[in-house]
């Protein structure tokens, strides 16, 4: 079975600063995808960053990166510089062997001013 | 360019009753994806459709069907309506099938659906 574990239900973070919100997960394929997804109160779920899992090579986008450690199945998003428009709810996704997107529980972050 | 979009944007129903959920993806996405997410919870995958055929269904009963069009739009349908499936239910659309590409979806606004 493929899960997506995100142990963190809420989060805060001082405006500037930096933080770093936890993903695992568990899938028997050696091609598979993992991403981090934003959703803010408007709802609409927004693509933050994307990582191939046959490249070794973090991704990282402007203030946003990954931590991406394969052989511990773990996938971490750090955000750097935080903004109050940061503040969402994010989800990390796994695509994998089938054509459906499997969701973790989401992370609630609140960027404090 | 316009996004997915999708409608109605919010929906009151009572318990049996069905309801229909409408999708439109960005032009040029022929693969449509529905999801449940219940407050509090990340999405749960419903179907994907491409090229109007179904490609994938989520383990929901068979209450939960959908269909995708020509034009590639897309219908989410529900029968006999349970106080549980009161939930947010998003559409995504994306080029090509998941599996052989590492296109991303793209998701609406979600339609906020009530069971009273």
């Amino acid at each position: 079975a493929q899960t997506v574990t995100q142990s963190q239900p809420e989060m805060s973070v001082q405006e500037a600063e930096t933080v770093t919100l936890s993903c695992t997960y568990d899938t028997s394929e050696n091609n598979y995808y993992l991403f981090w997804y934003k959703q803010p109160p408007s709802r609409q779920m927004i693509l933050v960053i994307r990582q191939e899992a046959y490249k070794q090579q973090n991704a990282t986008e402007n203030r946003f990166s990954v931590n991406f450690q394969k052989a511990a199945k773990s996938f971490s998003l750090k955000i750097s510089d935080s903004q109050l428009g940061d503040t969402a709810m994010y989800f990390c996704a796994l695509l994998s062997g089938t054509y459906k997107y499997i969701f973790g529980t989401g992370t609630r972050l609140k960027v404090l001013a | 360019d316009a996004g997915v979009t999708q409608s109605p944007t919010h929906l009151i129903k009572t318990r049996g009753q069905h309801v229909t959920l409408r999708c439109s993806p960005i032009s040029g996405h022929k693969s449509v994806s529905w999801y449940q997410q219940v407050l509090g919870q990340g999405p749960q995958f419903i179907f994907q459709y491409y090229e109007k055929e179904e490609r994938g269904r989520g383990n929901f009963p068979d209450r939960f069907s959908a269909r995708q069009f020509p034009n590639y739009s897309s219908e989410l349908n529900v029968n006999a309506l349970l106080l549980g499936d009161s939930a947010l239910y998003l559409c995504a659309s994306s080029l090509d099938l998941h599996q052989d590409s590492n296109q991303p979806q793209h998701f609406g606004d979600g339609t906020r659906l009530s069971i009273l």
